[in-house]
């Protein structure tokens, strides 16, 4: 399997542009999780799907930050308007028998808000 | 909510020497993993306990669920350069439905 796919690995953008990150899960996965990482504030989970449904997006910072599952083997994480402060890694993760399962990350994508 | 908390919060040991992380929770536990991230990489998932008191070993690593299924431990004997990295610790509560990850412990080892 080729395991958590994300585009871009990297992104640099300028603030106030929309930026949109993507995932696909490992096939056959119920639960797509989105993580920000950042050195003062660790790993944080920002939403999690189960069954393409939004369950918990209490971690979803603001309005400007948006994610969608449209079917099993496609997310996305919208971000408009970018500010600097939402400069991290964002990883995606899939697990297969729901939320406290293991969970499989993707390579994440660098984001960079100049 | 419930919350995950691990120390230290940064470990730096010589090569050979012995590393522990501690992770404690608000609330009792179903189960816990453990997750391994090496700079630059993303989490992997190391181990799962599920039963109060559990040992698990992995080669040199060491892992505990406590008595009363509220903290773990991973004792890592005689590192190497190749355990630096991040080490998390995940736990899902009795009711709640997600894991919730602790904040990491980053091991420097030096040579």
């Amino acid at each position: 399997d080729a395991g958590v796919i994300q585009s871009p690995r990297h992104e640099v953008t300028e603030m106030g542009q929309e930026v949109t990150l993507r995932c696909k899960p490992i096939s056959g996965h119920n639960s797509l999780f989105w993580y920000r990482q950042t050195m003062m504030r660790g790993l944080e989970l920002l939403i999690y799907f189960n069954n393409n449904v939004p369950i918990d997006d209490s971690g979803m910072p603001e309005d400007r930050f948006s994610a969608k599952m449209p079917n099993a083997s496609f997310s996305t994480l919208k971000i408009q308007p970018s500010e600097p402060r939402d400069s991290a890694v964002y990883f995606c993760a899939s697990s297969f028998r729901g939320p406290a399962d293991t969970q499989y990350f993707g390579p994440g994508t660098r984001l960079t808000v100049l | 909510g419930q919350q995950v908390m691990q120390i230290p919060q940064y470990q730096h040991v010589q090569e050979g020497e012995d590393f522990t992380t501690y992770c404690n929770s608000s609330t009792t536990l179903s189960n816990i993993q453990w997750y391994k991230q090496r700079p630059g990489g993303h989490p992997v998932f190391l181990i799962q306990l599920v039963k109060s008191g559990e040992v698990k070993k992995q080669k040199r690593l060491t892992f505990q669920f406590g008595e009363a299924k509220k903290n773990s431990s991973l004792h890592i004997t005689a590192t190497q350069t190749t355990d630096v990295g991040t080490y998390f610790c995940a736990g899902r509560g009795t009711s709640y439905g997600k894991l919730t990850f602790g904040q990491g412990t980053i091991l420097t080892v030096h040579p």
